[in-house]
């Protein structure tokens, strides 16, 4: 079985400070990375992803992450934070063999304070 | 824009009511859709894997025939909750995807019984 583990509930950054959002993984085949961001009553919108190439991803409004495969992790970093940023972050995987739903950790509140 | 369509954002109704709403891909097909339930402050849980043209799968511990799923085309998956009661109320969300591409999220439906 795959499974996700975000073992921050809350992370607090100021303004202008980079962020990180940790995240780790399982999972029995190749590895499909994703993270998501939700904000209050909404769906999840795309983030980035990490299927394959380069270990350094980047995504969507200057996000980005890094894999590394030894230490089965994912983490979702940004240079620069900006209060708009503040939303809730999920992190998911798949198995690249298996099927497509995916499997989310427990999720992330960040809180960029100006 | 948005490339996955939920309908209804929102839905307040009596126990004992009959719920559907409806999942859409707006710009492709989809023969793989997918429903998720979101309980407050917590992650997104897969209920089932909606199959176009056949019957859906279902995850351990989700009842089929509370939870109604049909994909009766490459554009369109309803989930229909029977007979709602106050512990179904809950937010609920559809992904999808083209095969090779990140699935999309709908922006979810926040489901009360009273």
């Amino acid at each position: 079985a795959q499974s996700v583990a975000q073992p921050e509930d809350q992370v607090n950054v100021a303004e202008g400070n980079p962020l990180t959002v940790k995240c780790t993984y399982s999972v029995s085949g190749n590895p499909y990375l994703f993270w998501y961001v939700q904000y209050p009553n909404r769906g999840l919108q795309f983030l980035l992803k990490y299927i394959t190439g380069d270990n350094l991803v980047k995504g969507s409004y200057g996000f980005e992450a890094e894999f590394n495969k030894s230490q089965t992790s994912f983490h979702l970093k940004k240079p620069s934070a900006l209060v708009s940023d503040s939303a809730l972050y999920f992190c998911a995987v798949r198995d690249g063999t298996g099927r497509r739903a995916l499997t989310f950790g427990s999720g992330t509140r960040l809180q960029v304070q100006p | 824009g948005a490339v996955v369509s939920q309908h209804p954002s929102r839905v307040i109704c009596k126990s004992g009511t009959s719920v559907k709403i409806e999942c859409r891909s707006l710009d492709f097909q989809a023969t793989t859709m997918f429903w998720y339930r979101q309980f407050p402050k917590q992650s997104l849980m897969l209920m089932a894997t909606s199959n176009e043209g056949s019957k859906a799968t279902y995850e351990q511990g989700v009842e089929k025939d509370k939870f109604l799923i049909n994909h009766a085309s490459l554009t369109l998956s309803t989930l229909t909750v029977t007979s709602a009661h106050p512990e179904d109320s809950s937010f609920y969300i559809c992904s999808a995807g083209r095969e090779d591409q990140p699935q999309h999220f709908g922006d979810g439906t926040r489901l009360s019984i009273l």
